[in-house]
């Protein structure tokens, strides 16, 4: 079974503290990728990855940034957090461009003070 | 622009009876589509799939439709039981074949009523 961890479940930050999301996939997937989820507006895209140290903007990619140094690790980035980047973030990952399945982790929930 | 509609924020089905969630797209480029289920606190886990090329695609109790001339896909479920109550979202892989994601509609929350 594929697996896509993340290493928080939940996430307290206060507003203006620099925020690492952590995600880790053990397939060796080529691909992957950061979104956040908010109600009533479905998942958003913020970064992709294809490859390491390849890195392309999504569709909010402001307030970010990503990280992919080892094939297996994807990190995002809040540079200076903002209570409007409270939310539920969720990492995927996938083998291979040609490919459609994306497979999830279980999401951080971070809530900015 | 949304190119992914689900306009049904919500769904109550009754258990036992047949489910159906919608989606609508505008790209008609789309050629793959996705419905991912969702439990609260949970990553979204992969469903079902269908490629442009068809229209339905069968697993078990579900069945994705795929009306290409109206740019509508469904999903079926039946029959409905209470462990299907989650949200479902459907997404559409964008076009060109590149590493990029998925585009997602905002989600219809099922919720099986026993």
């Amino acid at each position: 079974d594929v697996k896509v961890t993340q290493s928080s479940r939940y996430l307290v930050k206060r507003t203006g503290e620099k925020v690492f999301l952590e995600c880790v996939q053990d397939m060796d997937h080529e691909n992957m990728f950061w979104y956040r989820q908010d109600p009533g507006l479905g998942l958003r895209l913020i970064y992709f990855s294809y490859d390491v140290k390849m890195k392309e903007k999504g569709d909010i990619p402001e307030g970010y940034s990503v990280s992919r140094e080892k094939k297996e690790r994807f990190s995002l980035i809040l540079e200076s957090a903002s209570t409007n980047q409270t939310s539920m973030y969720l990492c995927a990952s996938r083998y291979g461009a040609t490919y459609n399945e994306q497979f999830f982790g279980p999401g951080t929930r971070l809530t900015v003070l | 622009d949304q190119q992914v509609k689900q306009n049904s924020p919500s769904l109550s089905v009754q258990e036992g009876r047949i489910s159906i969630l919608n989606c609508d797209y505008t790209n008609s480029m789309f050629d793959y589509f996705l419905w991912y289920k969702k439990y609260p606190a949970e990553g979204p886990t992969f469903l079902i799939s269908i490629s442009s090329i068809k229209d339905k695609n069968e697993d078990g109790r579900f069945t994705v439709f795929l009306n290409k001339s109206a740019k509508h896909l469904s999903l079926h479920i039946v029959p409905s039981q209470p462990g299907d109550s989650a949200v479902y979202f459907c997404a559409a892989k964008r076009p060109g074949g590149g590493a990029d994601g998925l585009t997602f509609g905002k989600g219809t929350h099922l919720i099986i009523q026993p």
